[in-house]
């Protein structure tokens, strides 16, 4: 069974870090390209970022770009997103999401974990 | 970026009705475009992918269509289990977008 758990969320004051994981069971991780999408309190879904099975290849909303890392460790099966300089902006649900088909990105995310909550607030 | 301008925002149906729900590019790409469902206080759930596939385990009172940068999710014959907020998003390139949501509630 295929299981993907973020924690990591919290409340952190506007300029501060926070590094979200997901933990990952049940299909071969190093396999697959993960996504991180968001969702602010009574909004919509918004991508956040991606990166390939091997970790090579990262991609980035611009509303977050050089600010926010994400990584993966193919070892322990954990995907990783880096928030640095957070703003009152990108207080929302944090979803690691699974690729579903491979290192193909076109088809969607069939697999997501249950969201951590990201507050960031003085 | 290409932008998803989905409609409506928010319809109310009864049990049993067609409902369809539109997501229009703001340009032409494959038809890497995707729906999903997503229920209050969980996350989304992979609908219809590549436009028109199945994704497995999804009823076939589901179904997708595409027609130049118009795309559509249809539910033939809504059920209680149904209501609930549909997001298209394209996977062409990124970032990836995804459209302002369609709430369907009950009439």
């Amino acid at each position: 069974e295929v299981q993907l758990l973020e924690s990591g969320g919290g409340l952190v004051q506007p300029g501060g870090s926070l590094r979200l994981s997901c933990a990952t069971s049940g299909f071969t991780f190093s396999s697959y390209a993960m996504s991180w999408v968001r969702q602010a309190p009574g909004k919509g879904l918004e991508w956040v970022s991606a990166i390939s099975g091997s970790g090579d290849n990262t991609y980035y909303a611009d509303s977050v770009k050089g600010r926010f890392t994400i990584s993966r460790d193919n070892s322990k099966n954990t995907l990783y997103l880096q928030m640095n300089s957070l703003r009152a902006e990108d207080t929302a649900v944090f979803y690691c999401a699974k690729a579903t088909l491979g290192e193909n990105y076109n088809y969607g995310e069939d697999y997501w974990g249950q969201g951590t909550l990201v507050t960031v607030s003085s | 970026d290409i932008q998803m301008t989905q409609s409506p925002s928010s319809l109310s149906a009864s049990v049993g009705d067609r409902v369809t729900i539109t997501c229009r590019a703001s340009q032409r790409f494959n038809n890497y475009l995707n729906w999903y469902q997503q229920k209050p206080g969980k996350a989304p759930k992979l609908l219809i992918y590549a436009a028109s596939s199945l994704q497995s385990g999804v009823p076939s009172r589901f179904s997708g269509s595409a027609s130049g940068t118009d795309f559509t999710l249809t539910i033939s014959s809504l059920q209680p289990e149904d209501f609930a907020t549909y997001y298209c998003q394209q996977s062409y390139s990124t970032p990836r977008t995804f459209g302002q949501g369609t709430k369907v509630e009950i009439k």
